[in-house]
């Protein structure tokens, strides 16, 4: 299977620890990002990769949130000291392409958090 | 507020029926994703719009925006079961960044 995967598939931690997350992108796509969907809502943007730079972080990636993509391909996302507020699905894509309006992106399955 | 409004919120047909589902914002979109989500997983990618009044189709799934480019509408033509799920609509809305925003979704349910 070559598309994007995610790990764990499902996570459940007590509040004040600390969690992270993989994504492992499609081979050769040089853009990554994060996403947080909580039930009922669409996915929220947290932060994007170009390569191996974090190009943008939204708001809501407080100082307790920290994503790397350290050799260009797979990414972590990490969460200090969870919170119950911090239950939610992760969501990464990638995407293969550049250019205004030409970002057709492809997700993987998502880590559910939930903080007890 | 909401970029991106999608409605209706929720949608329960009869098999056999057609639908429709929007997508509206009140900016320019440089692009108008499709996407499909089954409760607790990840996004399957329907089809992109691009161009003003453009329109695809894929099976019986049919997809277009308005000239304005700020309005989108999925069309499902005599619905199945298998197309239950959440619909939502993602768009690039700033040139030169590379980010979605996401409507909050339309969850269809189809009747046997």
């Amino acid at each position: 299977d070559t598309g994007v995967s995610q790990n764990p598939r499902h996570k459940i931690t007590k509040r004040g620890q600390n969690v992270t997350f993989r994504c492992d992108p499609i081979s050769e796509h040089n853009r990554l990002y994060w996403y947080r969907q909580t039930l009922g809502q669409g996915p929220e943007f947290l932060t994007y990769f170009q390569n191996e730079a974090q190009l943008e972080k939204s708001r809501l990636l407080s100082d307790r949130f920290s994503a790397e993509r350290p050799k260009g391909s797979f990414s972590t996302l990490e969460i200090q000291r969870t919170e119950q507020g911090d239950s939610a699905m992760y969501l990464c894509a990638s995407s293969p392409r550049l250019g205004q309006g030409r970002n057709e992106q492809f997700f993987g399955p998502g880590t559910r958090l939930t903080v007890l | 507020s909401q970029e991106l409004e999608q409605s209706p919120q929720s949608l329960i047909v009869q098999e056999g029926k057609n639908l429709t589902i929007n997508c509206t914002s009140s900016k320019t979109l440089y692009g108008l994703y499709w996407y499909k989500q089954k409760y607790g997983e990840g996004l399957i990618f329907l089809m992109m719009l691009q161009k003003g009044g453009e329109e695809k189709s894929h099976e019986k799934i049919t997809a277009k925006l308005d000239e304005k480019k700020q309005q989108s509408s999925l069309h499902i033509t005599a619905s199945q079961p298998s197309h239950a799920g959440i619909y939502l609509c993602g768009a690039d809305i700033t040139s030169g960044t590379y980010k979605y925003i996401f409507g909050t979704g339309t969850r269809l349910k189809v009747l046997a």
